[in-house]
């Protein structure tokens, strides 16, 4: 089986840009959740998206969002990019079913540099 | 979820066996222990979790106490390929797709 994948995996921004992150889960899983990692937070979770149904949402500010489409894929979308916004964003996928006990599957990530 | 303690780092010789303790006094009946590893720069994969018995599969074992406050995991032949930051994450069913990292414990092997 194919793991997750995302694009891209590098991306340069500018203050005040938008930028949209990909990720296609393993194929047969319905949950993608979405992660930002900095080196003074760690790692922070953003949302989880399951059945194009945004399930879960972290604490991040509106700038921040996403969607699912009916084949699994997700993306992410940051508007008005932010110098704090550059880090590496992870998405994980599961097979989300019910309320089980499920391991989650991330990506390699995208690093993300705002400047 | 409940909060984890774990050492901020550890060493251990390659081919020994590698004990990473996680302290999680909280722990309440529905949580699960989860455990994680993060490999410099990249995604984090997943290594095992339990519930209250004892799990091993072919990455590692995990040890959880009687009375499920702590655990432990086991890296039976350590390589250097494991060195890595480990995180234990307590979390209940349904939760498992929002996991709660803290900083986890830098495990270096040595040759």
């Amino acid at each position: 089986k194919a793991g997750v994948t995302q694009t891209p995996r590098y991306l340069i921004k500018t203050r005040g840009q938008q930028v949209t992150l990909s990720c296609s889960p393993i194929s047969g899983h319905r949950s993608v959740s979405w992660y930002q990692q900095t080196p003074g937070q760690g790692l922070q979770f953003l949302f989880e998206y399951f059945s194009e149904t945004q399930r879960n949402k972290g604490n991040f500010p509106g700038r921040f969002s996403g969607r699912q489409f009916s084949n699994s894929r997700s993306e992410m979308n940051v508007s008005t990019l932010e110098l704090g916004d550059s880090a590496l964003y992870l998405c994980a996928s599961s097979s989300g079913r019910g309320t089980g006990a499920y391991e989650q599957y991330f990506g390699p990530g995208t690093r993300l540099t705002v400047t | 979820d409940a909060k984890t303690t774990q050492p901020p780092s550890m060493d251990c010789a390659e081919g020994r066996a590698a004990n990473l303790p996680c302290n999680h006094s909280t722990i309440s009946g529905n949580e699960y222990v989860y455990w994680y590893r993060q490999i410099h720069s990249q995604g984090p994969q997943y290594i095992i979790h339990g519930l209250k018995n004892n799990e091993t599969n072919e990455m590692a074992s995990l040890i959880i106490t009687e009375d499920r406050k702590s655990s432990t995991l086991i890296l039976p032949h350590a390589t250097l390929r494991d060195t890595a930051v480990y995180y234990c994450i307590v979390t209940s069913r349904g939760s498992n797709y929002k996991l709660t990292f803290g900083k986890g414990t830098l495990l270096t092997v040595n040759p």
